[in-house]
């Protein structure tokens, strides 16, 4: 059974462009979740998603979004990017809609240059 | 107060030996609880997870929860060099439809 997938693993941007990173969650798993990682705050939450409907979403301004497909792919997008989105992204899926049990991709590390 | 607090470490121990890991949380609400194993330049792994109250064992490794105390510990028994990662203890709240983690220890095992 293939894993969670992110795409790409490694993006260098501009301060104040934009940026679509992708996750395939592992076969037959519905919830997908999107954290952030630091060295300074950990792993923050980004939101979840569930059927295509996001159920809950973290303290991150409104630059960061998402979305989730009907085959359970989802992406996040970060706008106007500033040196500070600096980070390790990943995503994590889980099976069931009580987001037990999450298994994480390998992340996608994005450098704002 | 952290809503999940762990020991940054570096927590040092011999090859062999049983490393003690702990994880205090404040959301009595909490409900479900979980370790991830963490390489340098990797994602988390997870390894174990608890949801009910005493001991839960897998091969090397034994979670332990105490809802009373909001304590939740993970033993390594026999530790190996290739444990030596970072251990990040994540809480879930039904509701809130998300892990909360933990700084992290970062665990040394000493050949």
């Amino acid at each position: 059974k293939a894993g969670v997938t992110q795409t790409p693993r490694y993006l260098i941007k501009t301060r104040g462009q934009q940026v679509t990173l992708s996750c395939s969650p592992i076969s037959g798993h519905r919830s997908v979740s999107w954290y952030q990682q630091t060295p300074g705050q950990g792993l923050q939450f980004l939101f979840e998603y569930f059927s295509e409907t996001q159920r809950n979403k973290g303290n991150f301004p409104g630059r960061f979004s998402g979305r989730q497909f009907s085959n359970s792919r989802s992406e996040m997008n970060v706008s106007t990017l500033e040196l500070g989105d600096s980070a390790l992204y990943l995503c994590a899926s889980s099976s069931s809609d009580r987001n037990t049990e999450a298994f994480f991709g390998q992340g996608t590390r994005l450098t704002v240059v | 107060q952290k809503e999940v607090e762990q020991n940054s470490g570096p927590l040092s121990v011999p090859e062999g030996a049983i490393a003690s890991l702990n994880c205090t949380y404040s959301d009595r609400g909490s409900q479900s609880f979980f370790w991830y194993r963490q390489y340098s330049g990797k994602s988390p792994e997870l390894i174990m997870f608890i949801y009910s109250n005493g001991d839960k064992e897998d091969g090397r490794f034994t979670a332990q929860l105490n809802k009373a105390s909001q304590y939740v510990s993970l033993l390594i028994r026999d530790s190996q060099p290739s444990d030596s990662a970072t251990y990040l203890c994540a809480v879930y709240r039904p509701g809130r439809r998300a892990l909360t983690f933990g700084s992290g220890t970062r665990l040394q095992v000493q050949p």
